[in-house]
Parts: C-alpha cells; structure tokens; sequence
C-alpha cells in the first residue's frame, strides 16, 4: 500500500492561475519534503516541514508556498504558474531530519503539472 | 563542496547481461551518508540502499549489488542478470552526517534493458 500519496498524479492549469498539490503520508514520519523535477534532471529541494517548522530553500521561488496543517498532510500552492514551473513535483517524507541513523526519504509517485 | 558525478548518462544492455552503474562522490566530511534511487518510467522515486561512511562492506540484494570503496570515492551498483523491469533512471545521492534533508544528487543514469 502507499505510504506517501500524492494527488493528482497529473494537474493542468493555465497560465498564471493558482493551483494546489496535495501529499498525504500513513508512515507518521516528522519530516516532509517538496521538491521539483524537470526532464532528465535531478529532484531539486524546494522547502521542507520538521514537524510545522517551515525550511524554505534560498533559491526557491516566492511563488512558491507551503502548508502543513497537520502530521499526514502537506500542501504545495503556485501562486502564478509560469510555463517554467511545468516539471514533476515529488513529495517525501523522512521519520528525522538529522541524526546517526540519517533515514531515507521515502517518495510519493509525484504530480506531473502542466501549464497551458 | 560536496559533489555526486554519475559520467554515464545513459547504458543499453541486452536483457540478461550484467551491468554497474558508476557514482563518484566528493565530500569533506568524516560522517555521510550514500543512497541509490530508482525511478521508473512512472515516476516515483524507489529508495533501493543506504550506506554510512564507516561502512564499506559490500552489499547484496538478490540482483542488485553494491560497491562502495572510500580510496575512490565511489559507490558503484551493478545488477546482475538485467531485466527489462530494470529499465529506469538511478541516482545515486549524498547526505551529510548531521543532515538528512539535503541530499547532494547525481545528474542520474538512464538504464535501458532491451528484450
């Protein structure tokens, strides 16, 4: 079964229209993860939540938000979506942010946003 | 500067043939972390291993073996007898010691299994 789910598995939206990314997680991990995948590139880290602690990357755009109102979910909202902002978002979850055991991030399947 | 080179852009192989995906690693730290991923076709991102700096033993996992070797910095994967599901993109990623959330990635490695 899924552990961390996201929804849609595909979004379009236009142009400048505000859309919302959701990830859920049953693993009751503490940490979760947004990042942005473009074709054939690496995961790029956008922000992450330690528990509601808000950890935004330096060179992640302003259009780009986050909430986490809870353990299990997490929400990525574009303000303005840019024909730049097409890509794979993933969503990731780790039990801990740091420590000797240092746990993999354990991914959901992503949503593939499109921007007509 | 912590740095992961995957120079393999992209391997075809006949399916059945064994083949090892090279990840190169730069790092200052005494105290990381090593990762391999999988990701299919489909999307999602599959955490295939872990290993920490003060473990060079080699790992085996049915198919999938590991190779990790700190006098190169390197921790290679090879799979053995290689099936079509193989087919993915694998990186490889680095994580300090005291820091699970930034993960130093790999450009990835595009494996393709032919039938």
């Amino acid at each position: 079964d899924a552990m961390v789910i996201q929804n849609p598995r595909y979004q379009v939206t236009q142009f400048g229209k505000p859309v919302t990314l959701s990830c859920s997680q049953t693993l009751n991990h503490n940490v979760m993860y947004w990042y942005q995948q473009k074709s054939s590139q690496a995961p790029k880290l956008l922000f992450h939540y330690y528990d509601k602690d808000f950890n935004n990357e330096a060179d992640t755009p302003d259009n780009f938000q986050s909430r986490r109102p809870n353990t299990s979910f997490c929400f990525l909202d574009i303000r303005s979506p840019g024909l730049g902002d097409a890509a794979m978002y993933l969503c990731a979850t780790s039990r801990e942010r740091a420590g000797n055991s240092n746990q993999p991030q354990h991914f959901g399947d992503g949503t593939r946003l499109s921007i007509l | 500067a912590q740095k992961v080179t995957q120079a393999q852009t992209e391997i075809s192989v006949v399916e059945k043939e064994d083949v090892t995906l090279d990840c190169v690693y730069e790092t200052r730290d005494t105290t990381y972390y090593l990762f391999w991923y999988k990701q299919p076709p489909s999307g999602e991102l599959v955490f295939l291993i872990r290993r920490n700096s003060f473990d060079e033993q080699n790992e085996i996992s049915g198919r999938y073996s590991w190779n990790f070797q700190k006098s190169t910095s390197s921790f290679n994967f090879t799979i053995t007898a290689s099936q079509v599901v193989d087919s993915a993109v694998y990186f490889c990623a680095l994580s300090r010691g005291d820091s699970n959330y930034q993960l130093i990635w790999g450009a990835g490695t595009k494996l393709i299994i032919k039938p």
